[in-house]
């Protein structure tokens, strides 16, 4: 069990838009930055979005991630083929001391 | 800037292994690193943190008591000692480097390949 909670799966077909919802507390999501990390198949995680909302140079702004309260959502407009990957959200955990990551959501694009 | 994880491999239950990840291209003693894993088929599970001077040191309670991190910056080298390990504990052990600007907004902006580790009679 996650302390992050993240649908397993979402599928959605070529050019649309999906969105990957990500539900923690206050001591994680509802108090630090939530950061999303990409992991293609058999490759390691790579950083997507960071600070709720920032993307590294390099990553597409198709990706987008917004945080309300203890919730946060990665949305990809666009997809593409290549986006299928398992999505990973997480954050720092005040009460824990620890990183927590949400359990992953694997995306296909139909 | 390139993490490079070592030291992986097939080990009997109770028994240990380390782990070793060397870096390049960063200025290694500048930042906080981890070590996270991933079981076949699971998701992410971050195992243990060491801030750039080995001050403040975090583990996973699945591992706390079992395994030690720690770095030596003159070899710009990540650790890993595990110990006591568990058919639990077989997972790929990604290195990765933590930046940000404060105790709360942080991220890992750069990992390792990984190194498996299996723990099996």
């Amino acid at each position: 069990q996650s302390v992050l909670t993240q649908p397993p799966s979402v599928s959605e077909a070529p050019r649309q838009r999906v969105t990957i919802s990500c539900s923690g507390s206050s001591s994680n999501i509802g108090n630090n930055a939530v950061n999303w990390y990409q992991q293609l198949p058999g490759k390691a995680p790579k950083l997507l979005v960071y600070y709720d909302d920032l993307l590294p140079s390099g990553v597409s702004d198709r990706f987008s991630g917004s945080k309300s309260g203890t919730s946060a959502s990665l949305a990809i407009s666009g997809l593409q083929s290549e986006d299928e990957a398992d999505y990973y959200c997480a954050a720092w955990d005040d009460s824990l001391n620890a990183w927590v990551f949400g359990g992953g959501t694997k995306l296909t694009v139909l | 800037v390139q993490l490079v994880e070592s030291g992986g491999g097939l080990v009997k239950p109770g028994g240990s292994l380390r782990l070793s990840c060397a870096a390049s291209g960063v200025p290694f003693s500048k930042y906080t690193m981890n070590w996270v894993r991933q079981a076949p088929g699971k998701g992410l599970e971050w195992v243990s943190s060491i801030t750039t001077g080995s001050a403040f040191i975090y583990y996973a309670d699945s591992v706390k008591g079992r395994f030690t991190i720690s770095r030596d910056n003159a070899k710009n080298s990540l650790y890993l000692q595990m110990n006591s390990l568990r058919a639990e504990d077989t997972a790929v052990y990604y290195c990765a480097r933590e930046d940000g600007t404060n105790s709360g907004n942080r991220y890992f902006d750069y990992w390792g390949q990984g190194t498996l580790v299996t723990v099996s009679s």
